[in-house]
């Protein structure tokens, strides 16, 4: 069976400073990959989506970034963290597009302080 | 930017009572729609996914129904029990893009025991 990992599971970390979030996916080939952001009072923001290998769309402008360094590992970076990062970050997974549903892993807990 | 709209944003609901909410979308374009359970300290699950004009979905005591010509979605909760308590989330993907799901803010249900 698929299961979708994030790490880390809760971050605090000061302005300014760097961010690496994880997300790997085990048992299953060439998923559409998929970061998603709630901040305070707002609703799931999709932020990058793969579908594939070093393919990266980027669905807001920020000073985020996203990788794909292997088929089923998503990577969310910033190189100088804003107070306006803090939010709950989701990964996600789905097989194809559009009608297929989007598997979310636990997610992790940023506070820029 | 698509606008997906979900009211209430929250309902308090008598355990044993039937209780229904919507989720509005633009009615042009549409692909398909997601309807998502987000319990406190989990991960978004998936309950349907949509695409048919009239399409009714059902899984237990949840059911949902799709009118994409007025671009509306209810779902339905039969019986409501301590255990519904969670935030329904709808997301759209329009034939835009079909990669990308467009979360509404959620209508957050709390069952009164």
């Amino acid at each position: 069976s698929q299961t979708i990992h994030q790490w880390p599971a809760t971050l605090v970390q000061p302005v300014g400073s760097p961010l690496s979030l994880e997300c790997t996916v085990e048992g299953t080939s060439n998923p559409n990959l998929y970061w998603y952001r709630q901040a305070a009072g707002r609703g799931l923001q999709l932020l990058f989506y793969s579908v594939g290998i070093g393919q990266i769309s980027s669905e807001v402008p920020q000073n985020l970034s996203a990788s794909r360094p292997q088929d089923r590992q998503f990577i969310l970076s910033s190189k100088k963290l804003l107070l306006s990062d803090s939010g709950f970050y989701l990964c996600a997974w789905s097989v194809n597009s559009g009608t297929d549903t989007q598997y979310f892993g636990p997610g992790t807990r940023l506070t820029v302080l | 930017i698509l606008n997906v709209e979900q009211s209430p944003q929250s309902l308090h609901v008598q355990e044993g009572d039937s209780t229904n909410f919507t989720c509005s979308f633009p009615s042009s374009n549409f692909y398909a729609l997601h309807w998502y359970r987000w319990e406190t300290a989990k991960s978004p699950e998936a309950l349907f996914v949509m695409t048919l004009n009239g399409d009714e979905k059902k899984k237990g005591r949840i059911s949902a129904t799709l009118n994409t010509k007025e671009g509306y979605s209810y779902l339905y909760i039969k019986g409501s029990q301590p255990e519904d308590s969670a935030t329904y989330l709808c997301a759209l993907i329009s034939n835009f893009g079909n990669e990308k799901l467009t979360f509404g803010t959620g209508t957050r249900l709390t069952i009164i025991p």
